[in-house]
């Protein structure tokens, strides 16, 4: 079964702390994105990569920055966390083209 | 205005009944059309996904584009409560090449048995 993980459930941090959220999949994926989900804005997209070292803004990447060393493994990084930060954060991977996205089962960030 | 809209409702329905979910949108580029599903606590899930106009069944799932009216919708039938969840709809433009989807912000379901 395909399969995206994230590294934690929930996660706790203090303002102005670096955090790291990872994101593995087994599917062998080109494509690699972060979302984060709020109620009333939906799903926004922060980063996405469509190959290893490569990567792209989305809609809303300030305050964020990822890195993908590796095909199946892409962090997305906070380099100062904010309150505003506190979130739902999805990962998610696609093969090229207009294939359907693979979600992960998210990462709640509390930014305190 | 937003590029897709969506009521975020929510919607109570019996178990039973025909759910109906819609989303409108406004940029005529878009071709392709998906719906997700999301239970509580976990990713979204591709439920259904359709390209330019026309219906798309799958079991007790039909998905409508609309493209002169810019109108998607989703309907689920005989539904149940295990089809409680939040229903999100998705599109794209036919050749956007970075894989960018716009996302409705999502229409929460509960079917009450």
């Amino acid at each position: 079964d395909v399969k995206v993980t994230q590294s934690s459930r929930y996660l706790v941090k203090r303002t102005g702390e670096k955090v790291f959220l990872e994101c593995v999949q087994d599917m062998d994926h080109e494509n690699m994105f972060w979302y984060r989900q709020d109620p009333g804005l939906g799903l926004r997209l922060i980063y996405f990569s469509y190959d290893v070292k490569m990567k792209e803004k989305g809609d809303i990447p300030e305050g964020y920055s990822v890195s993908r060393e590796k095909k199946e493994r892409f962090s997305l990084i906070l380099e100062s966390a904010s309150t505003n930060q506190t979130s739902m954060y999805l990962c998610a991977s696609s093969t090229g083209g207009f294939e359907k996205l693979f979600f992960g089962s998210g990462t709640q960030l509390s930014v305190l | 205005q937003k590029e897709v809209e969506q009521d975020p409702g929510p919607l109570s329905v019996p178990e039973g009944a025909i759910v109906s979910l819609n989303c409108t949108y406004s940029n005529s580029a878009f071709q392709y059309f998906m719906w997700y599903r999301q239970y509580s606590r976990k990713g979204p899930e591709l439920l259904m996904y359709t390209y330019s106009s026309g219906n798309k069944e799958d079991g007790r799932f039909t998905a409508q584009v609309d493209k002169s009216s810019k109108y998607i919708s989703l309907f689920i039938r005989d539904s149940q409560p295990s089809d409680s969840a939040t229903y999100l709809c998705a599109m794209s433009p036919f050749d956007y090449g970075n894989n960018r989807l716009a996302f409705g912000k999502g229409n929460q379901v509960v079917v009450i048995p």
